[in-house]
């Protein structure tokens, strides 16, 4: 079957580093993707991994292990804005590339 | 990066009535939409993939007959809610891309059945 997992709730203090990690199992891989939602709104996409590694970008960066089948978010210098909703995807070629959420993780940023 | 318009982006409705929400790709040919439906703090779960010019292919679990999608040109996919009632309140999301890769999304559309 198909299975993603994130930690639920996480809290971490303004201007510090915080670490979010995804698991998978999914019949096929052809991508992981993480994105940012805040309540109320839609996801705005952050990363994208589909090699084993990791994928910088300004203060965000995704890292890849297809092998163990897991992936982290690592958010730089937080900031109050950066309290949201964190989606691990995880982009299934079956046809159509479904792609499939997790859990999706709740970060706090504490002044 | 591609546009996804969805409209509308509220709606209230009475139960037993139904509604329709539009979902365009405004600057891109979508042959596949996605449709998500997201529960307040949780995550967003498929509903049904919508593929320009044939049937959908609904989630396990899904009720074809009460979500209607309809996916009659590139741009534009919708979804009907069928005698909407109030456990059908929630907020659905809709997706397109352009190739196997990043996903855009509408705005979403928050349904409230009363």
């Amino acid at each position: 079957g198909q299975n993603i997992d994130q930690p639920t709730e996480m809290t971490a203090t303004e201007g510090a580093i915080v670490q979010i990690n995804c698991t998978y199992q999914t019949s096929g891989f052809n991508g992981l993707f993480w994105y940012q939602q805040h309540a109320g709104e839609a996801p705005t996409f952050l990363s994208y991994n589909v090699l084993d590694g990791l994928e910088e970008k300004g203060r965000f960066s995704s890292f890849l292990s297809r092998s163990k089948g897991y992936s982290y978010l690592l958010l730089k210098e937080l900031q109050m804005k950066d309290s949201a909703s964190y989606l691990c995807a995880v982009s299934s070629p079956s046809g159509t590339y479904k792609y499939i959420f997790g859990t999706g993780t709740r970060l706090k940023v504490l002044a | 990066g591609a546009v996804v318009s969805q409209h509308p982006s509220w709606v209230i409705c009475k139960s037993g009535t139904s509604v329709k929400i539009e979902c365009r790709s405004l600057d891109f040919q979508a042959t596949t939409m996605f449709w998500y439906r997201q529960f307040p703090k949780q995550s967003l779960m498929l509903m049904a993939t919508s593929n320009e010019g044939s049937k959908a292919t609904y989630e396990q679990g899904v009720e074809k007959d009460k979500f209607l999608i309809n996916h009659a040109s590139l741009t534009l996919s919708t979804l009907t809610v069928t005698s909407a009632h109030p456990e059908d309140s929630s907020f659905y999301i809709c997706s397109a891309k352009t190739g196997p890769g990043e996903l855009f999304f509408g705005e979403g559309s928050r349904l409230t059945v009363l």
